[in-house]
Order: structure tokens, then C-alpha cells, then sequence
């Protein structure tokens, strides 16, 4: 398979609930990515891995919790959850140099 | 304040008609980039211009940088309903890694 998968596509949690987003790609890339999209704002970066290390946590809250256990697979751990952080999360990866970003199509999460 | 501003924010147009939408900042980038995001989709890139002054032509878009590198523009002739969608320019900031920033986006619909 090419290109960059996110699963689940949609998740509903509760605010106690703990869930992880997946995220995998094979295209060779050494650097992955969690960017959140909500509505009416740019995309903002989460947390960047570049060669399963993380190099970047932008003040992301706690309840977030990122792994990388191997240049493919990229997890986002999510606990007790509020309702603002319901929002598109995208997963995207890219190699060195200035070649731009592949995107997964995101998972649409809501907190209730 | 933002560090890509885009405009417009939102634009509604017939099919058949040509636009442009344009992306700009205070600062000077190496280069810029171009995505388009479809509903329900991750960004794809588009193009990346990295030359002041640089026209690049996809199909009926077509992409220029500032001869300053501070700003972009995207001109779409003969606008299609298959150009619906979210377009957002992004540059690359530097580090070890890559690390890309991006605009505040323009949100286009075409009608048949």
C-alpha cells in the first residue's frame, strides 16, 4: 500500500475515555508528523519524529501522548479529553530535504 | 498575527470562471509551497516554488513567486467543480528536519 494510512477514519470518545490514532506509511520517509486542523484555524503542528526521535512538541497538553516505535508507524495516545480538542488530525511524513509533506486523510474526532 | 496570511478566506464562483488567491507575509522564504485539500481529505502538495520571480503552470493553475520571496499567488483559469476544496500555501522553516508552516487557507467552491 502507498502513501500515508490513518485509522480510524472517525472516532467518538467520551471525556474519560483513552483511545490512540495510528498512523503508517512506506514510503521511505524519515521524518513523521501530527498536525491538528480545527475549524477557522491553520493547521497547527503537534509533534514532529525524524528518524523515530522526537524533535519537536509544540506546548501540546499532556492528555496527548505521541510514539513512534519505528520509521513507519507514528501513534497518537489520547486521554480524558475535552470537548475543544475535537478537531481533524492529520498524520503526514516527508524525507529530507524540501520535497513537502504526504498527508493521510486524517481522523474526524469528537469529544462528548 | 499570522506568519502566512491568505486571501480571500472564502470565494464562491461559477464554473467556468477564472480567480486568484493569493498568500502573504513579512517575511522572506527560501521557497513556498502549494496544497489543495479536498473535504474529508489530507492537504496534497500542489507545487513548490523556490526562485523570486518563478511561474510554474499545472494544468489550468498557475503558480508565482514574489520576486521578493515574500508572497504567492495561485491563478486558476477556467475554474472546474474538481477544484473545490481548501487551498493552503505553506513554507518550509529551517532545522535539522523539515518543518513546514502553514497559511491561514482559502476555501473555494465552484458551481456547476
Amino acid at each position: 500500500e502507498t502513501g500515508v494510512t490513518q485509522t480510524p477514519r472517525h472516532l467518538v470518545m467520551g471525556m474519560t475515555n483513552k483511545k490512540s490514532l495510528k498512523c503508517e506509511q512506506h514510503l521511505g520517509h524519515n521524518a513523521m508528523y501530527w498536525y491538528k486542523q480545527s475549524a477557522k484555524k491553520p493547521l497547527e503542528l503537534m509533534f514532529v519524529y525524524s528518524l523515530e526521535e522526537r524533535v519537536e512538541n509544540n506546548s501540546v497538553p499532556s492528555r496527548f501522548s505521541p510514539e513512534c516505535p519505528n520509521s513507519s508507524h507514528l501513534f497518537l495516545h489520547l486521554h480524558t479529553l475535552q470537548p475543544e480538542d475535537s478537531a481533524l488530525y492529520l498524520c503526514a511524513s516527508s524525507r529530507t530535504g524540501n520535497y513537502g509533506y504526504t498527508f493521510g486523510s486524517g481522523t474526524r474526532l469528537t469529544v462528548v | 498575527t499570522q506568519l502566512l496570511e491568505q486571501s480571500p478566506q472564502f470565494l464562491s464562483i461559477q464554473e467556468g470562471e477564472n480567480l486568484t488567491v493569493y498568500c502573504n507575509s513579512s517575511s522572506v522564504f527560501s521557497s513556498l509551497q502549494w496544497y489543495r485539500q479536498e473535504p474529508g481529505e489530507g492537504p496534497v502538495l500542489l507545487v513548490t516554488v523556490v526562485t523570486g520571480g518563478e511561474v510554474k503552470k499545472l494544468k489550468r493553475l498557475t503558480f508565482q513567486f514574489g520576486d521578493a520571496r515574500k508572497d504567492s499567488s495561485l491563478h486558476i483559469t477556467a475554474a472546474q467543480p474538481g477544484d473545490t476544496g481548501l487551498y493552503l500555501c505553506a513554507v518550509y522553516r529551517s532545522g535539522g528536519y523539515q518543518k513546514v508552516t502553514f497559511g491561514t487557507g482559502t476555501k473555494l467552491q465552484v458551481i456547476p
